[in-house]
């Protein structure tokens, strides 16, 4: 168990629709990581948040937005759903600068998201 | 796009040691070589990582060559639990986003 939590595990839902995917980070973490995994792009980076700002943008749609809230869980959304935009979800955690681990990102579960 | 060259897949024995290699031959002083795996579709672990010595842990022993343009992750008694894709990053450190790139897909054979 890496301290990550994502929910929902798996989601069904269809084109045009809108969801919204939870991760709370390890205890004491800061930073969180979005990631998106599909058959075709591989492991993707999409977002990273620190302590409630945003530090780092990757391949992320402009239909997707995410935010981190004060209790430093995050929510990753994503609208006018694609075929294409089934894929597993990944979160990330990884602690402050100086303490131990902190070179470690650790990851979730994932959320299966299917569109139909 | 991602920074390192791996075979796309390994096959070991049981109990055997796997070697697995990883070319970064554009490197730079200051980054990281990191390991994670994903067992099957499960979120990737992290295994090691290592900047120009040679680094052991629990899971596996990370071998970096002395030029630093390649490297070698070596799980010394592999088990089937093994089994999984394995990634070599190279990073500035593991606060910064990675990038992964298609990985070496091992299959531990009994």
């Amino acid at each position: 168990d890496s301290g990550v939590t994502q929910t929902p595990k798996h989601l069904i839902t269809a084109t045009g629709q809108r969801v919204t995917l939870r991760c709370s980070p390890r205890s004491g973490d800061l930073s969180v990581y979005w990631y998106q995994q599909s058959l075709d792009q591989g492991l993707q980076f999409l977002i990273q948040y620190y302590n409630g700002e945003e530090r780092a943008k990757g391949n992320i749609l402009e239909r997707f937005s995410a935010q981190q809230f004060p209790d430093l869980h995050s929510e990753l959304n994503l609208s006018s759903l694609e075929l294409g935009d089934s894929a597993l979800y990944f979160c990330a955690s990884s602690a402050l600068p100086g303490s131990p681990n902190q070179d470690i990102q650790y990851f979730g579960a994932g959320t299966r998201l299917s569109v139909l | 796009d991602a920074k390192t060259t791996q075979p796309p897949s390994m096959d070991c024995a049981e109990g055997r040691a796997a070697n697995l290699p990883c070319n970064h031959s554009t490197i730079s002083g200051n980054e990281y070589v990191y390991w994670y795996r994903q067992i099957h579709s499960q979120g990737p672990q992290y295994i090691i990582h290592g900047l120009k010595n040679n680094e052991t842990n629990e899971m596996a022993s990370l071998i970096i060559t002395e030029d630093r343009k390649s490297s070698t992750l070596i799980l010394p008694h592999a088990t089937l639990r093994d089994t999984a894709v394995y990634y070599c990053i190279v990073s500035l450190s593991g606060n910064t986003p990675l990038v992964f790139g298609k990985g070496t897909r091992l299959s531990v054979i009994a």
